[in-house]
């Protein structure tokens, strides 16, 4: 079974400041890590994955984000915030085993940006 | 595309009733999924469908859900009775079979209440 843990359920952060959201997991067999946004009132949307290859994977929006094997950790990033990142964000994680299939989701974290 | 499309958004009932939500997924997608998000577990996967069969359901929380895909165009997720403790977004998501780890595109959402 895997878990997920998002340790802020809330950033605030000024506009065009950067921001890290922090993701770690625990597994006892290999994942596929994900980052989703859910803004007010709709579904999740794929932000980035990281699969394999590069640990450094870039998504919509400007975000980015470091796998981090040793530490089990998939931190996303932005360098410079807008006011229209204001949303939820949640990390989740998928076996291997099944594809990607079924996502194990953290908590989410509330960004909020002030102007 | 229109994306996929769930009914009804809102749904405000009576504890004992039977309730029943329907989600229509993007045209040619072969796995369809539905989660229920809470304040105090957060989102889950209830169950998983491909190509119209139930893959996993180890995530339904109990006999009183069951959820049907009678064609690849449709799906229901029933409650029978409705509990207070039922209340949640539940949603619908679905994706296409082109890779490992491909996106899951999420419905709207529908916000049930349970009185």
């Amino acid at each position: 079974a895997q878990s997920v843990t998002q340790l802020d359920s809330q950033v605030p952060v000024f506009e065009e400041a950067p921001v890290e959201l922090r993701c770690n997991y625990s597994s006892s067999v290999s994942v596929y890590l994900f980052w989703y946004v859910q803004y007010p009132n709709q579904g999740l949307q794929l932000l980035l994955k990281y699969l394999s290859g590069s640990t450094l994977v870039k998504g919509i929006n400007g975000f980015e984000a470091e796998f981090n094997k040793s530490q089990t950790s998939f931190h996303l990033r932005k360098p410079s915030v807008h006011i229209s990142d204001t949303a939820e964000y949640f990390c989740a994680v998928s076996a291997h085993n099944n594809a990607g299939n079924m996502l194990t989701f953290g908590g989410g974290t509330r960004l909020m940006v002030k102007p | 595309d229109a994306g996929v499309i769930q009914s009804p958004r809102h749904e405000v009932t009576e504890m004992g009733q039977e309730v029943t939500l329907r989600c229509k997924p993007i045209s040619g997608h072969d796995y369809l999924f539905w989660y229920r998000q809470t304040m105090m577990r957060g989102l889950e996967l209830l169950i998983y469908f491909n190509n119209n069969v139930p893959i996993d359901d180890s995530g339904m929380p109990e006999d009183r859900f069951s959820a049907k895909m009678p064609n690849a165009s449709f799906s229901t997720l029933k409650i029978q009775p409705s509990e207070p403790r039922d209340s949640a977004v539940y949603f619908c998501a679905s994706r296409i079979t082109s890779g490992i780890g491909d996106e899951q595109f999420f419905g709207p959402g529908t916000r049930l209440t349970v009185l």
